[in-house]
């Protein structure tokens, strides 16, 4: 079964300052791996994902993951965090062949002026 | 347009109460998606449709029913509910069931439900 760890519930950070985002993941074939972002009371936007190929994934509004198949990780970083990032963002893993994705348990992310 | 809308954006229903979700896609999207969120949780798969037939079935409660009419629009029967599904349902669609490289889920803002 497909799972998804994200250990940290929530993070602060000052506006400027560089974020890094943990996913942990498990999944017995080749996973196929999203990061998402939420506003309350929103829907998710998809921020990049990662499918095959190269592990540093470019992603929109200037976040990147990279996917470390040795430490089943895909976390997401950002150089430098501005005040409109503060959200949750969740790491999900998809399958091949079928529709489901297993998000995690999602980090609140602060941040301070 | 790579939107996906859904109606009402607030419902309030009594227990007693029937009443209907409504989501909607233009993209050309065979697979469409509920899900369930309650608060402080990640959002959770209820039901897939892929070319308007039922693909998965989360073992959800027959209270909840979905339906795709047609390949753009997909609806949530709500019948009989209880308090313990107020939640945030999120519809979501993609071309295809299945992750691929271009296969991304859209998701929609989502419907507030409040069971009284």
């Amino acid at each position: 079964a497909q799972s998804v760890t994200q250990p940290d519930i929530h993070i602060t950070v000052s506006e400027g300052a560089s974020l890094e985002l943990r996913c942990n993941y498990s999944y017995g074939a080749t996973p196929y791996l999203f990061w998402y972002v939420q506003s309350p009371g929103q829907g998710l936007q998809l921020l990049l994902k990662y499918f095959s190929g190269d592990t540093l994934v470019q992603g929109i509004k200037g976040f990147e993951a990279e996917f470390k198949r040795s430490q089943s990780s895909f976390n997401l970083r950002k150089p430098s965090v501005h005040w409109s990032d503060a959200a949750e963002y969740f790491c999900a893993v998809g399958a091949r062949s079928y529709g489901k994705l297993t998000f995690g348990q999602g980090t609140i992310l602060t941040v301070h002026p | 347009d790579t939107e996906v809308t859904q109606t009402p954006k607030h419902l309030v229903m009594g227990m007693t109460n029937k009443k209907s979700l409504k989501c909607e896609q233009h993209m050309g999207h065979r697979a469409m998606y509920w899900y369930k969120q309650k608060a402080k949780k990640p959002p959770e798969l209820m039901f897939v449709y892929s070319y308007e037939k039922l693909s998965i079935n989360e073992s959800v409660p027959s209270r909840f029913s979905p339906e795709c009419p047609n390949s753009s629009l997909l609806n949530l029967h709500l019948h009989a509910l209880q308090p313990e599904d107020s939640a945030l349902y999120l519809c979501a669609s993609s071309q295809e069931e299945g992750a691929r490289t271009d296969n991304e889920q859209f998701f929609g803002p989502g419907t507030r439900l409040t069971v009284l």
